[in-house]
């Protein structure tokens, strides 16, 4: 994998559904990865920096794995909520070079 | 405190005309990022400022040039406008040019060329 991909590229849930999707990234010269929370009309938040092989990471409903050997983490939101309805952006770090961004996972929480 | 902020919030040109964007980093960051998204993509690095100094570049001409002031605030410049400039220009501000750090993004100047 050369690019950072996200899947899928848009994602309809029910209110209450928890849900999942996908950031790839390439697994040489790993540093970190970043995940970001970016809601219409508003900047990109930054929810997680991982950087630990097996790592996991919560805030609130949100988590995240990492595996780095394989080059994918995973983004988990458990009993989606309208509030979550934003676009995922993940980014891949390689310490000195700029950050990567995939195209990112658009959720729409329907209520 | 006061996040990333940015101006304009939107502006619109024409093409061959010239164009300055301004970034105010989080207080306490040092390290300004600039980034261009264009529909349907994701965050195109630019360059980033540290200490002054371009410290790194992604792929992208000439035309695109910036600077960072001694309070850390910084400018995008873009010479010679084409329709292809068009997108949302965001800023971002961190700690140290290192990497792992979270990037703290400002809500981004969009830029229409006519």
């Amino acid at each position: 994998i050369l690019n950072v991909e996200q899947s899928p590229q848009s994602l309809h849930v029910q209110e209450g559904d928890s849900t999942n999707f996908t950031c790839s990234f390439p697994s040489s010269n790993f540093y970190a990865l970043h995940w970001y929370r970016w809601e219409t009309a508003k900047s990109p938040e930054a929810l997680f920096v991982m950087t630990l092989n097996g790592d996991e990471k919560k805030k609130g409903r949100i988590s995240a794995t990492l595996n780095t050997k394989e080059g994918y983490s995973y983004l988990y939101i458990k009993g989606s909520q309208p509030e979550d309805s934003a676009t995922y952006l993940c980014a891949s770090d390689s310490g000195n070079t700029p950050l990567v961004f995939g195209k990112g996972t658009r959720l729409s929480v329907i209520a | 405190d006061a996040g990333v902020t940015q101006s304009p919030t939107h502006l619109i040109k024409t093409r061959g005309q010239q164009v300055t964007l301004r970034c105010s980093p989080k207080s306490g960051h040092d390290t300004v990022s600039w980034y261009q998204q264009a529909l349907g993509q994701g965050p195109q690095f630019i360059f980033q400022y540290y200490e002054e100094e371009e410290r790194q570049r992604g792929n992208f001409p000439d035309r695109f040039s910036g600077h960072q002031f001694p309070n850390y605030s910084s400018e995008l410049n873009v010479n010679a406008l084409l329709l292809g400039d068009s997108a949302l220009y965001l800023c971002a501000s961190s700690l140290g040019a290192e990497g792992n750090q979270p990037q703290h993004f400002g809500d981004g100047t969009r830029l229409s060329i006519l």
